[in-house]
């Protein structure tokens, strides 16, 4: 595997289940990022995870709650979400902080919330 | 505060030029970036210029910077079909933190 990989790539879900999302870079980055893609609005940053550690938290309602156990991988736990939520949610991961942020790009998990 | 914009859609011939366009607010960005995103994948990086560049060409990408006019325009020259897809500018602060536009959906037809 290269690159930011994403699992699963689509998920349906009801509003009272408990699912996770996973990604992993096999770049060697050490910052990693969730993003949430609505039809018709900007990208949204959800969370920055730089060294393991939370940087950045865009005022992202608790049913979301992300965990980067090490610098490859970087989960984003759900439960009880609303259909609102239903989007593509992207990974990224970039080498660090700094001027040249080349952010890399999972495909996505397409949710449904159902 | 931060905002880039985009217009949503534009709609080229086989073979002929597109320009997207992009303007931003916040004039201590460092890199602009331009995306592409294919249907049912992610985002693609095609191309960056750094903040005191006003022009950047790579084979048929030419990116044009006015940084008075927080200006960004994508000149993709002789559009195929294989560029369809919705195309993301964004900004680069001083920080981890990327700011994107809504999309560009570039549709080329025959």
């Amino acid at each position: 595997e290269t690159g930011v990989t994403q699992t699963p790539r689509h998920l349906v879900m009801g509003m009272t289940n408990k699912k996770s999302l996973k990604c992993e870079q096999h770049l060697g980055h050490n910052a990693m990022y969730w993003y949430k893609q609505s039809a018709k609005k900007p990208l949204e940053l959800m969370f920055v995870y730089s060294l393991e550690e939370r940087v950045e938290n865009n005022s992202v309602p608790s049913r979301f709650s992300p965990e980067c156990p090490n610098s490859s991988h970087l989960f984003l736990h759900l439960h009880t979400l609303q259909p609102e939520d239903s989007a593509l949610y992207l990974c990224a991961s970039s080498q660090g902080s700094g001027g040249d942020n080349e952010q890399f790009f999972g495909p996505g998990t397409r949710l449904t919330v159902l | 505060g931060e905002d880039v914009e985009q217009s949503l859609f534009l709609s080229v011939r086989e073979g002929d030029s597109s320009v997207i366009n992009c303007t931003y607010t916040d004039s201590s960005s460092t890199y602009l970036y331009w995306y592409k995103q294919e249907p049912g994948a992610g985002l693609q990086l095609l191309t960056y210029i750094f903040s005191n560049m006003d022009m950047k060409q790579d084979q048929r990408l030419t990116v044009l910077l006015n940084k008075k006019d927080k200006h960004l325009s994508l000149r993709i020259a002789d559009t195929q079909t294989g560029d369809s897809a919705i195309y993301f500018c964004a900004e680069s602060l001083w920080t981890d933190k990327l700011i994107f536009g809504t999309g560009t959906r570039l549709q080329v037809f025959p």
